[in-house]
């Protein structure tokens, strides 16, 4: 069965810090990775995703996350955080399951907060 | 064009009862999925339904049904409430089965009392 592991689950930084935040997966098949992001009052959105090809992506915001195959890790990255950045951050990785359908599995989150 | 939109927002229920959850998909969107959220963890997947058909269906138990409807709406039911049935019901829509990119409504906060 698939699993995500987020590491840190609470971390604060200041204004223009670099950030990474860690996760690793578990999961037999193709591997389709995202990041999702819940802004303080707003519902969860995509931040970035990594389906194939140049393990590098960019998201929304300077995001960035690097898929290291040989580590099961998909980590996020930004150079300098800013105070709008104070977010809970969620690891996911895709699964097909029974039914041809699919299921997103998270990790437990990362509670983000950026202080001036 | 509108979000994921869910009713209620807040729902306080006691042992026993029976609860229903809505959810309406953006417009265009054929897939509907359910997630469970509990305080302190990630969302846990609960159903997926593409064309009103399950075709997922997490580690819950039969107390957690669903049904999508033709216009692709979809609703979540509960029977039996338990206290550990508390937790933020969230409904993602997708345009296919297949794409991880969901889209999220804001949730339903059920509290079982």
């Amino acid at each position: 069965a698939q699993s995500v592991s987020q590491h840190n689950h609470h971390v604060i930084l200041s204004e223009a810090a670099s950030l990474e935040l860690g996760c690793n997966y578990s999961y037999g098949g193709t591997v389709n990775l995202f990041w999702y992001v819940q802004y303080p009052g707003q519902h969860l959105q995509l931040l970035l995703k990594y389906f194939s090809g140049d393990p590098l992506v960019k998201g929304i915001k300077g995001f960035e996350a690097e898929f290291i195959k040989s580590k099961f890790s998909f980590n996020l990255r930004k150079p300098s955080v800013q105070w709008s950045d104070t977010a809970e951050y969620f690891c996911a990785v895709n699964a097909r399951v029974t039914g041809g359908g699919n299921k997103l599995t998270f990790g437990t989150g990362t509670q983000l907060k950026v202080e001036l | 064009d509108a979000g994921v939109t869910q009713s209620p927002t807040h729902l306080i229920k006691t042992r026993g009862q029976q609860v229903t959850l809505r959810c309406s998909p953006i417009s265009g969107h054929k897939s509907v999925s359910w997630y469970q959220q509990v305080l302190g963890q990630g969302p846990q997947f609960i159903f997926q339904y593409y064309e009103k058909e399950e075709r997922g269906r997490g580690n819950f138990p039969d107390r957690f049904s669903a049904r999508q409807f033709p216009n692709y709406s979809s609703e979540l039911n509960v029977n039996a409430l338990l206290l550990g049935d508390s937790a933020l019901y969230l409904c993602a829509s997708t345009l296919t089965q297949g794409s991880g990119k969901l889209f999220f409504g804001s949730g339903t906060q059920l509290s079982v009392l």
